[in-house]
């Protein structure tokens, strides 16, 4: 049983450089999230998908875009990185609206130069 | 503003102690609250998931409470390990469980062998 996987672990990205992390949950959840976390920030939602065919920004979306290919699959492009950008990423799914857990990728580190 | 703290941010213990990590919440209509453990470059397992209508849940040597009039929970760790040393993250849900996760910022516990 998989869970959330997310693709890639590491990424180094040089400045203006377009990337897309991927992920894929299989505990047939409606819905996906994807945070990033940073020293002293804590875990900070960027984007966010309800249910399959909607999206939705979170705190920080600026410098972002996702994609729901579809109820598996939840993915998040870098379209021009830039040194903000460097930090973990986690990807996470739950039944948004049911009463269990969000289970949580083992999150990408990406480093921008 | 919905937010989640989380205080002491790091703390140290000797090993065997019994110990208490606290969360607070601003706006007591919470949905649900759930706990989570991550150890240094991993993702977040979850621990222990209290519904609104619950006042604790218990998994082994942890026991989670939760005070929605006081806008508080506390994690407790009975006879701590080594191998209890990460950090731990409170989140909750609002808003009927339709917005996603808000998470504190952790703390992160070393327990001294």
């Amino acid at each position: 049983n998989a869970g959330v996987t997310q693709t890639p672990k590491f990424q180094v990205l040089k400045t203006g450089q377009s990337m897309t992390l991927q992920c894929a949950q299989d505990m047939n959840h409606n819905s996906m999230y994807w945070y990033r976390q940073d020293p002293g920030m804590g875990l900070r939602l960027i984007y966010y998908s309800a249910s399959e065919g909607t999206t939705d920004k979170g705190e920080v979306p600026n410098g972002y875009n996702v994609s729901r290919l579809n109820k598996r699959e939840f993915s998040l492009r870098l379209e021009s990185a830039a040194p903000s950008q460097t930090s973990v990423y986690f990807c996470a799914s739950s039944e948004m609206g049911g009463n269990t857990e969000a289970f949580f990728g083992q999150g990408t580190r990406l480093t921008v130069v | 503003k919905q937010e989640v703290t989380q205080i002491p941010a790091a703390l140290s213990v000797p090993e065997g102690e019994n110990l208490v990590l606290n969360c607070s919440f601003t706006d007591s209509a919470i949905y649900n609250l759930q706990w989570f453990r991550q150890d240094p470059g991993k993702g977040l397992t979850s621990l222990l998931l209290i519904q609104s209508s619950q006042r604790e849940q218990t998994s082994g040597r942890l026991n989670a409470s939760l005070d929605k009039s006081s806008g508080r929970s506390t994690l407790y760790i009975a006879a701590s390990q080594p191998g209890d040393s990460a950090t731990y993250l409170c989140a909750v849900l609002w808003n009927s469980g339709n917005t996603p996760l808000v998470f504190g910022k952790g703390t992160r516990l070393s327990v001294i062998a």
